[in-house]
């Protein structure tokens, strides 16, 4: 089973901050979900990622294969991004379904 | 368009009753899963369907069955509630398997509480 570890856990930032969120994985996968989970618990996917970099609006996120390594970055972050990010790994073949999920990171925005 | 919807958003169960956790999508997807999130976890996978007539077992699937009779629909039965069933539930939706790029969608979580 994939290993899913998110950095940091908690991060509290001053409007306007670049805000980066990182997540690591144990085995190789297909694919990386970034999905953001509202305070009030609705979940929406941001990106989905196979390799190198995607962007929309002021999000950015990255990942290296090789390193097992993928990055969310938010430029001039806003109160409004304060969410959960969550970090999700798809296992390599095809029918394979079953998504690994990280635990989260919490961001607090503070105007 | 609906997306994905959930119901009930909020249940309180007693333990030993039985309840279902509906979820229905219009967007014609034939991957449709159940993934429950606990606190200090990540969320986890229950059951899952690759197209109507079609089920399987996820992570945890233990006190829970599905079917898949149409493309739209995917109930989650709890067959006899315990504490440790209290947690929040998410229905999920996406294109093809997760292939190909496909954006997955998520209703808005139903919170259940078993006492």
């Amino acid at each position: 089973k994939n290993e899913v570890e998110q950095s940091p856990q908690n991060l509290t930032a001053q409007e306007g901050e670049f805000i980066t969120i990182n997540c690591s994985y144990s085995v190789g996968i297909s694919a990386l979900h970034w999905l953001q989970q509202h305070p009030g618990g609705g979940i929406v996917s941001l990106f989905m990622l196979s390799s190198g970099k995607k962007k929309h609006g002021r999000l950015i996120a990255t990942i290296n294969i090789q390193e097992k390594h993928s990055s969310l970055h938010i430029t001039a972050s806003h109160p409004r991004d304060s969410a959960v990010y969550i970090c999700a790994v798809r296992p390599p073949g095809a029918g394979s379904y079953q998504l690994t999920f990280g635990k989260g990171t919490k961001l607090s925005v503070i105007p | 368009n609906a997306g994905v919807t959930q119901t009930p958003k909020f249940q309180v169960l007693k333990t030993g009753q039985s309840m279902t956790l509906q979820c229905a999508q219009d967007m014609n997807h034939e991957y449709m899963s159940w993934y429950r999130q606990d606190p200090g976890m990540g969320l986890r996978l229950i059951h899952y369907s690759v197209g109507a007539g079609i089920t399987d077992q996820g992570e945890v699937p233990n006190g829970y069955n599905v079917s898949r009779s149409t493309t739209e629909d995917f109930p989650l039965r709890l067959l006899s509630a315990a504490p440790s069933q209290t947690s929040v539930y998410f229905c999920a939706s996406s294109y093809s398997g997760l292939t190909s790029g496909a954006t997955i969608y998520f209703g808005e979580g139903s919170w259940l509480t078993v006492v």
